[in-house]
């Protein structure tokens, strides 16, 4: 079947823009989660989706990073007011419930910020 | 906080050989451990899951080994091909979260 599908691959923007990353989980998968791989940070948790439940939010940087996932499956990542330190490579998982399963990652949206 | 280290960073190896990567984490109370490999420009590939009450995993060429207590992980590649090249990347998974190494990269030479 489908795997976890990331769109755009790749997006540049200038400095101070708004920035949207969206994530097709796997189809069945109640748990999606977004990370960041940046050169300097190596792979980093931003936030948790869970059925209907509230959001773990706890690795978002800054009130400048969102995230909605809309009917259970679709997310979108929001980073308002772009900076240049936002330069990273978002990863997006799935996984078929909650903490203890398997995680499947997406091939990633490559954000440069000019 | 948990802390994850891969040892060693980087990895350079002629065909053939059987090779093992380390992994340690600093807090034991964990419910999995899982490898990835990752090629660049790409995302990552799950390679093997081990549940905290598992000792081990393995799949093909690849076996994994978890010792909860002690805070280590080891991935074991037999006979390794050029195709194996990659970065092997270990996370543990506690909370709502997988929790990252830094990663070893591998090479393997024909």
């Amino acid at each position: 079947g489908a795997g976890v599908s990331q769109s755009p691959s790749n997006k540049v923007t200038e400095k101070g823009k708004d920035v949207e990353l969206r994530c097709d989980p796997i189809s069945g998968h109640t748990a999606l989660y977004w990370y960041r791989q940046s050169l300097g940070q190596g792979l980093e948790f931003l936030i948790y989706f869970q059925g209907n439940s509230a959001p773990d939010k706890s690795g978002l940087p800054s009130d400048r990073f969102s995230a909605e996932r809309t009917g259970g499956s679709v997310s979108t990542l929001t980073i308002q007011r772009t900076q240049q330190e936002d330069s990273a490579v978002y990863l997006c998982a799935s996984s078929l419930s909650g903490s203890g399963y398997e995680q499947y990652f997406g091939p990633g949206t490559r954000l440069t910020v000019t | 906080k948990q802390e994850v280290t891969q040892i060693p960073a980087a990895l350079s190896v002629p065909e053939g050989e059987n090779l093992v990567l380390n992994c340690s984490f600093t807090d034991s109370a964990i419910y999995n451990l899982q490898w990835f490999r990752q090629d660049p420009g790409k995302g990552l590939t799950s390679l093997l899951l081990i549940q905290s009450s598992q000792r081990e995993q393995t799949s093909g060429r690849l076996n994994a080994s978890l010792d909860k207590s002690s805070g280590r992980s080891t991935l074991y590649i037999a006979a390794s091909q050029p195709g194996d090249s990659a970065t092997y990347l270990c996370a543990v998974g506690a909370g709502n979260m997988l929790t990252f190494g830094g990663g070893t990269r591998l090479m393997v030479k024909p």
